[in-house]
C-alpha cells in the first residue's frame, strides 16, 4: 500500500483547469520535496515538477505543482488532448530505513 | 544531452537471477553530482523504487528493504554503465524496469531508460 495517495481518476474538456491530489501518510515527511511524472502510454516516465513547484526547463507553464503539508497538488490549466496521460507523484520515504515512493497514479482523461 | 539505454534479457526462469544493465552516454556513473536509479513498473505493485548507486568520493549504494537481501546495483567505471542484479526471481518479480537519473539540485529522475520488459516465467 502506498504511503502517497492519489485518484485513480481524472477528467476534464479541453480549455479546462484539473487538479490532481497526492495524499501522504504519516510516514512521509512534510518537510520532505513531492515531484510529479507523468507517462504516457508505452514510454517512460517524464518529470513534470520537482521540488513541489519547480518546473524543469521545457515543461510548459499550464503544468504547476503546489504542496501544503502533507498533500500535494498537480494542476494544469488550458487542458490539451495531449495531456492524456497517467500522472503520479513521488516522495521520500522515512520509515523502512528510507525510500523513494510512487504514488499509484491518476489516469486523466481529456473528453 | 544524457542518454540511458536499456539491455538486458526479457525472460528470465523462476528462481534464476534477473540481470539488466544500463549505459550512460552524456554523464558519468562516477558524477559527484548524480545519483543512479532502478525502478520497475506493473500493473499489481504500480512504481517501485529498487534501489541506486552513487559516487561521492566513494562508493554508496542503497536499496528498498523489500528487495535487499535479493539486490544488487553496481556501477561500471570501464564502459560508463550500471547494472541491476535480482536473485531468487518469482513470476511476481515480472515488471517493466527502468533505469533512471537523479541529479543534484532537485532533478528527481530527470532521464529514463527506454524501460525493458522482463518476465518470470519456466
Amino acid at each position: 500500500q502506498s504511503v502517497l495517495t492519489q485518484p485513480p481518476s481524472a477528467s476534464g474538456t479541453p480549455g479546462q483547469r484539473v487538479t490532481i491530489s497526492c495524499s501522504g501518510s504519516s510516514s512521509y515527511s512534510r518537510s520532505d520535496y513531492v515531484y510529479w511524472y507523468q507517462q504516457l502510454p508505452g514510454t517512460a516516465p517524464k518529470l513534470l515538477i520537482y521540488r513541489n513547484n519547480q518546473r524543469p526547463s521545457g515543461v510548459p507553464d499550464r503544468f504547476s505543482g503546489s504542496k501544503s503539508g502533507t498533500s500535494a497538488s498537480l494542476a494544469i490549466s488550458g487542458l490539451r488532448s495531449e495531456d492524456e496521460a497517467d500522472y503520479y507523484c513521488a516522495a521520500w520515504d522515512d520509515s523502512l530505513s528510507g525510500a523513494w515512493v510512487f504514488g499509484g497514479g491518476t489516469k486523466l482523461t481529456v473528453l | 544531452q544524457v542518454q540511458l539505454q536499456q539491455s538486458g534479457p526479457g525472460l528470465v526462469k523462476p528462481s534464476q537471477t534477473l540481470s539488466l544493465t544500463c549505459a550512460i552516454s552524456g554523464d558519468s556513473v562516477s558524477s559527484n553530482s548524480a545519483a543512479w536509479h532502478w525502478i520497475r513498473q506493473s500493473p499489481s505493485r504500480g512504481l517501485e523504487w529498487l534501489g541506486r548507486t552513487y559516487y561521492r568520493s566513494k562508493w554508496y549504494n542503497d536499496y528498498a528493504v523489500s528487495m535487499k537481501s535479493r539486490i544488487t546495483i553496481n556501477p561500471d567505471t570501464s564502459k560508463n554503465q550500471f547494472s541491476l542484479q535480482l536473485n531468487s526471481v518469482t513470476p511476481e518479480d515480472t515488471a517493466v524496469y527502468f533505469c533512471a537519473r537523479d541529479l543534484t539540485g532537485g532533478y528527481l529522475f530527470d532521464y529514463w531508460g527506454q524501460g525493458t520488459l522482463v518476465t518470470v516465467s519456466s
